[in-house]
């Protein structure tokens, strides 16, 4: 079935520094990826829809200086999160598809900034 | 907007007991309805989904059916197992949104052998 890859697992980060995270289609081209952020024991939060070709479209109160998208193939999208503070820490997922009904979920990166 | 409600857990069962979550949604459009489950220390997997009225989803003894008549897509396992411990999310797609999914706010289960 249809893979969606992200990279890394797990990252441990200073404050101050910057991380990017990478989510891959391994068998299928995805022209809209999408990044997810889960709080401990919450909900997804949809953060950003990310669009091959084109700016990435923030949903509200997501600070799009703070973090930057790039969906630079049909395979590719990174999310860098910028300047990483403690509030930061967090699980990111992204996901994918190849048609309107379908999305297939990374294994997510668990972001902890110190 | 779109919105989808769900349960508040934890659900606590005991093995083989039956089980169900409840998800109700309001959306726009011709919205696709899906059951999404997070194992423990893992990302979200597909459980099932229906994508029109009267449609069964079904996966690993999981059910639910698109009520459009109750804008309902409640979870159902006849006999859970400890394996099953988890969060289910419910959430749902429509043709004005694109792929972008609306998510209720999850719903722990736990089943004590």
């Amino acid at each position: 079935g249809a893979v969606v890859s992200q990279h890394p697992s797990w990252v441990i980060c200073k404050s101050g520094t910057s991380v990017k995270i990478e989510c891959r289609s391994l068998d299928f081209q995805a022209t809209t990826m999408f990044w997810y952020r889960q709080f401990p024991k919450q909900s997804l939060m949809l953060m950003a829809t990310s669009n091959e070709g084109s700016k990435a479209t923030y949903e509200q109160g997501v600070e799009k200086d703070k973090f930057l998208i790039n969906h630079a193939s049909l395979t590719l999208s990174t999310l860098t999160v910028t300047s990483a503070h403690p509030e930061d820490s967090s699980f990111y997922i992204c996901s994918a598809g190849p048609g309107l009904d379908t999305q297939y979920f990374g294994p997510g990166t668990r972001l902890l900034v110190l | 907007g779109n919105s989808v409600t769900q349960m508040e857990g934890p659900v606590t069962l005991s093995e083989e007991a039956f089980l169900t979550i409840n998800c109700t949604y309001t959306a726009t459009g011709y919205p696709s309805l899906f059951w999404y489950v997070q194992y423990p220390g893992e990302g979200l997997q597909l459980l099932l989904k229906a994508t029109k009225a009267d449609d069964k989803g079904s996966n690993k003894g999981f059910e639910a059916t698109y009520r459009k008549e109750t804008t309902s897509f409640h979870l159902e396992k006849g006999s859970v197992q400890v394996s099953d411990s988890a969060v289910y999310f419910c959430a749902l797609t429509s043709n004005n949104a694109g792929n972008m999914l609306t998510f209720g706010g999850g719903t722990r289960l736990m089943v004590k052998p």
